[in-house]
C-alpha cells in the first residue's frame, strides 16, 4: 500500500483558499485517491476522489499532477466550519483503507 | 435511510470484562471495517472483512475479535487482552472489488475503561 505524508497542521482565515498537498511517492497504477474530513468525535465523511488531473464537487477541489505522486485538496474560501482534520488515502481493488494522521485545519475568524 | 449504524454511543467496562461493540449497515456493502481512534491521532486499522465469513486482522488487531455471519453486521469484541481499551472506535463499510471506493462511517463508539 502507497504510504502518504502530509502536513500535521495548517492555519487559515475565513473567505482564504487552503490548498492541503500530500505525498504519495509509491502510488501504483490502479490506485486512486480520496480525500476523508473528520470532525471531532464523529467518523470521517468523504470529500473527493480522482485518478488524474482535475476533481471538482461543490465542496472541494482535487488536483493531481501527471506523475500522481502528489496530489493537492483545495478549499475555496474556508469558513470556521471548515476547521476538522482532513485524511488523504491512496487505495486501489482489494484495499484496507488505511488512514494516516492527517492534516489538522484550524480556520480562524 | 441507508446507513451505518454503531451502538452504544457510549460504553464503559470494567477492567478484565470482554465489550461487544455494534455495527449494522444497510447499504448492501460487502467490506466492513473497525478502527480506532485515540484522542489527537489517526484511525488505525483493526480488523476488515471483505466478504461474509472471511476478515482479515489489521494493524492492531490483538486483543481484539470480529464476526461476519451476516452481510449487515460486523461487531467487534473488545477483550482482557487488550491493555489499553479506552478509545474512540469506529466502523465503515463500503463496496468491494473497486478502486473507486467510498467508505462510509458510523457515528462511533466511546469505550472507557473504569
Amino acid at each position: 500500500l502507497a504510504k502518504t505524508t502530509q502536513p500535521i497542521s495548517m492555519d487559515s482565515y475565513e473567505g482564504q483558499e487552503v490548498n492541503i498537498t500530500c505525498s504519495h511517492n509509491n502510488i501504483a497504477t490502479n490506485d486512486y485517491i480520496t480525500w476523508y474530513q473528520q470532525f471531532p468525535s464523529q467518523g470521517p465523511r468523504f470529500i473527493i476522489q480522482g485518478y488524474k488531473t482535475k476533481v471538482t464537487n461543490e465542496v472541494a477541489s482535487l488536483f493531481i499532477p501527471a506523475d500522481r505522486k502528489s496530489s493537492t485538496l483545495s478549499l475555496p474560501r474556508v469558513s470556521l466550519s471548515d476547521t476538522a482534520v482532513y485524511y488523504c488515502l491512496v487505495s486501489g481493488g482489494y484495499n484496507k483503507l488505511i488512514f494516516g494522521a492527517g492534516t489538522r485545519l484550524a480556520v480562524h475568524p | 435511510d441507508g446507513g451505518i449504524t454503531q451502538s452504544p454511543k457510549y460504553l464503559f467496562r470494567k477492567e478484565g470484562q470482554n465489550v461487544t461493540l455494534s455495527c449494522e449497515q444497510n447499504l448492501n456493502h460487502d467490506a466492513m471495517y473497525w478502527y480506532r481512534q485515540d484522542p489527537g491521532q489517526g484511525l488505525r486499522l483493526i480488523y476488515y472483512s471483505q466478504i461474509v465469513n472471511d476478515f482479515q486482522k489489521g494493524d492492531i488487531a490483538e486483543g481484539y475479535s470480529v464476526s461476519r455471519e451476516k452481510k449487515e453486521s460486523f461487531p467487534l469484541t473488545v477483550t482482557s487482552a487488550q491493555k489499553n481499551p479506552t478509545a474512540f472506535y469506529l466502523c465503515a463499510s463500503s463496496e468491494r472489488d473497486r478502486a473507486v471506493t467510498e467508505a462510509f462511517f458510523g457515528q462511533g463508539t466511546r469505550l472507557t475503561v473504569v
